[in-house]
């Protein structure tokens, strides 16, 4: 079945580390995206790529980093400049830029301890 | 820039009640609309969408049409079942790129 993976589901996190988050998929996407949520917030878009080897900052990219070696896969990393890192981190694609439904993986909720 | 404000929740209805989640939004342009459902610990899902004015999505008893004199696109649902419980997301995809906008959400029980 085609679709969107994120791993790990879970993650703790020490203060001052860096973690990465993965995210692949295998619906031959051109656009990939990654939001942040928090409680009783909508989504906001952390950084986005619309090909390989591009990509732009959304909304709140401070403290997060981000490649696109690949057309399937969008890692996200978390870098301890990231105040509040506390968060379920939302991966999503869509076919290309502008196309409008957006497909999204599960999930991974990241504790700082 | 663009934006989208829903219903506050939480909204809580017996089964087979009848079910209205408010949404509108400002965008340039003509916007595409949709509503995304998201069930506990999951990512969310696409429930429906409209491209264009006067267009009606639909999608599992859910409808929402696409009211651009009044920029809304309230979410209805004639009868609500147990397993509608989750939050429900309006978002709008304007011009610009690579940009979805989200609303806040809305979390719904659905009481037996």
């Amino acid at each position: 079945d085609g679709g969107i993976t994120q791993s790990p589901k879970y993650l703790f996190r020490k203060e001052g580390q860096n973690v990465t988050l993965s995210c692949e998929q295998n619906l031959n996407h051109d656009a990939m995206y990654w939001y942040r949520q928090d409680p009783g917030q909508g989504l906001r878009l952390i950084y986005y790529s619309q090909i390989v080897n591009d990509f732009q900052k959304g909304d709140i990219a401070e403290g997060y980093s981000v490649s696109r070696e690949k057309k399937e896969s969008f890692p996200l990393t978390v870098t301890s400049a990231q105040k509040n890192p506390t968060a379920f981190y939302l991966c999503a694609s869509s076919i290309r830029e502008r196309s409008g439904e957006l497909f999204f993986g599960e999930g991974s909720r990241l504790t700082v301890l | 820039g663009d934006s989208v404000t829903q219903m506050e929740g939480p909204v809580t209805l017996s089964e087979e009640a009848f079910l209205t989640i408010n949404c509108t939004y400002t965008a340039t342009g003509y916007p595409s609309l949709f509503w995304y459902v998201q069930y506990p610990g999951e990512g969310l899902q696409l429930l429906l969408k409209a491209t264009k004015a006067d267009d009606k999505g639909s999608n599992k008893g859910f409808e929402a049409t696409y009211r651009k004199e009044t920029t809304s696109f309230h979410l209805e649902k004639g009868s609500v079942q147990v397993s509608d419980s989750a939050v429900y997301f309006c978002a709008l995809q304007g011009t610009n790129a690579g940009k979805s906008t989200f609303g806040d959400g809305t979390t719904l029980t659905v009481k037996p």
